[in-house]
């Protein structure tokens, strides 16, 4: 059964700091990882995703790169602002048919103070 | 284009009540899903629609949880008997899977109150 890990549930940066969000995954038979952003009492907004051949994927201020092989993705947000403060989740689809509905994980509170 | 949308976004209801959820996927996606979020859960996934095929009811936490897609389009999620353990937003997400990427487009959500 895919599992899916975020650590830490909860991140607060000065405004203007890069910063790195992990995503660990248990199972690499993945068809592909997308990383959502939800703003509080709001649904989700598809920020990337990364194909299973990729590597990364890019927009804007925001990087997410990908190692199958290890079961790991990472979001890479450069130039932080109180905008981004938000919940970000990464979540997983299986290879096909049934496996397609995606894993997620728990999510990370992000706080970027002014 | 439109996207997902769901009605109503909250409904409040009473213990033992049964409540229908909607979701109005993006026109021309063959595949749909039904996730759940609670607090301190997560999202989890509940049911998956794909064309004619039988639904993937997998994610069902009970036999009082039910859902439909009438003609490849529009679901509805029904909740039997609610009770408070059922409150959560509940998610509604299509996809065109004859696409590459095979994105997964998600709704506003419905928030559900049981009281």
């Amino acid at each position: 059964k895919q599992e899916v890990t975020q650590i830490p549930a909860a991140l607060s940066v000065p405004e203007g700091e890069n910063l790195v969000l992990n995503c660990s995954f248990t199972d690499s038979a993945i068809y592909n990882l997308q990383w959502f952003r939800q703003d509080p009492g709001k649904g989700l907004t598809s920020l990337l995703l990364i194909q299973s051949s990729q590597r990364e994927q890019t927009s804007g201020r925001l990087n997410a790169s990908l190692d199958k092989s290890s079961g790991r993705s990472t979001l890479y947000i450069a130039a932080s602002q109180p905008g981004d403060s938000a919940t970000y989740l990464c979540a997983v689809r299986g290879m096909t048919g049934a496996n397609s509905k995606l894993t997620f994980g728990k999510g990370i509170t992000l706080s970027v103070r002014p | 284009g439109a996207g997902v949308s769901q009605s109503p976004s909250n409904k409040v209801t009473e213990k033992g009540k049964d409540v229908e959820l909607r979701c109005d996927p993006i026109s021309g996606h063959t595949a749909l899903y039904w996730y759940r979020q609670s607090l301190g859960q997560g999202l989890e996934f509940l049911i998956y629609f794909q064309g004619n095929s039988a639904p993937d009811k997998s994610g069902l936490p009970s036999d009082r949880f039910s859902a439909e897609r009438t003609g490849g389009s529009v679901s509805t999620l029904t909740i039997q008997r609610t009770q408070q353990e059922d409150s959560a937003v509940y998610l509604c997400a299509s996809s065109l899977l004859k696409t590459g990427e095979l994105e997964q487009y998600f709704g506003p959500g419905t928030r559900l109150t049981v009281t």
